[in-house]
């Protein structure tokens, strides 16, 4: 089955313990990006990457790292997390890049920072 | 840069009424569009999108969208909500490029 997937679904940490969400897209995609969803604020992209080894900034990319060393992964790093960064982060992959291409979202990880 | 605005949080309709949700856009390029849909713990899902093809635009669930340049809109409807479109719905806009901007979001109540 085409899917993205996001591990683990629900994290509860405290602040300033590394963390890494996981996600991954078995649809041989080019194109992933990592977003977080607020209440009222909608989605705002995080990062994105066009292809393996390259990575840009989105609209809110203070706090986050991201690697894509395989075509599949794009790991989200969160070095030294605070309570802001408690939020719900989708991650989302697209056949390739150009803006029009239809974007396929993970379920979603749901992170808390104590 | 670009930017989407989404008119209404919240939107309740009865079963079978026309469903109308509000999306403003601002790009300095023609633009992508897109409407997602997001059930209650699940990720988001496409509806429909605009690519410069045709300005009025069908998707899943018997939804449509009209791109509409002069007024920098691109409004979502559906002639008769059902029970199963009670859900969040979010406009989206992207460039030439690989930056996406979403809207706010609008929590669609379906009343039976």
């Amino acid at each position: 089955e085409a899917q993205v997937t996001q591990n683990p679904r629900y994290l509860i940490t405290v602040t300033g313990k590394k963390l890494t969400v996981t996600c991954s897209q078995n649809m041989n995609h080019e194109y992933m990006s990592w977003y977080r969803q607020d209440p009222g604020l909608g989605l705002r992209q995080i990062y994105y990457s066009m292809n393996v080894e390259v990575t840009d900034k989105g609209d809110v990319p203070e706090g986050y790292k991201v690697s894509r060393k395989e075509k599949r992964n794009f790991p989200l790093i969160l070095e030294s997390p605070s309570p802001n960064q408690t939020s719900l982060y989708f991650c989302a992959s697209s056949l390739s890049t150009g803006g029009y291409n239809e974007q396929f979202f993970g379920p979603g990880t749901r992170l808390t920072v104590l | 840069a670009q930017s989407v605005t989404q008119l209404g949080s919240h939107v309740s309709v009865s079963e079978g009424a026309l469903v109308l949700l509000r999306c403003n856009y601002s790009s300095s390029v023609p633009p992508y569009l897109f409407w997602y849909v997001q059930y209650p713990n699940q990720g988001l899902q496409l509806l429909l999108k605009y690519t410069s093809a045709a300005t009025l635009v069908k998707g899943i669930n018997g939804f449509e969208a009209e791109f509409k340049k002069s007024e920098t809109s691109f409004h979502l409807t559906k002639p008769s909500a059902h029970m199963r479109d009670a859900a969040e719905y979010f406009c989206a806009v992207s460039d030439q490029g690989n930056q996406f901007y979403f809207g706010t979001g609008t929590s669609l109540t379906v009343i039976p």
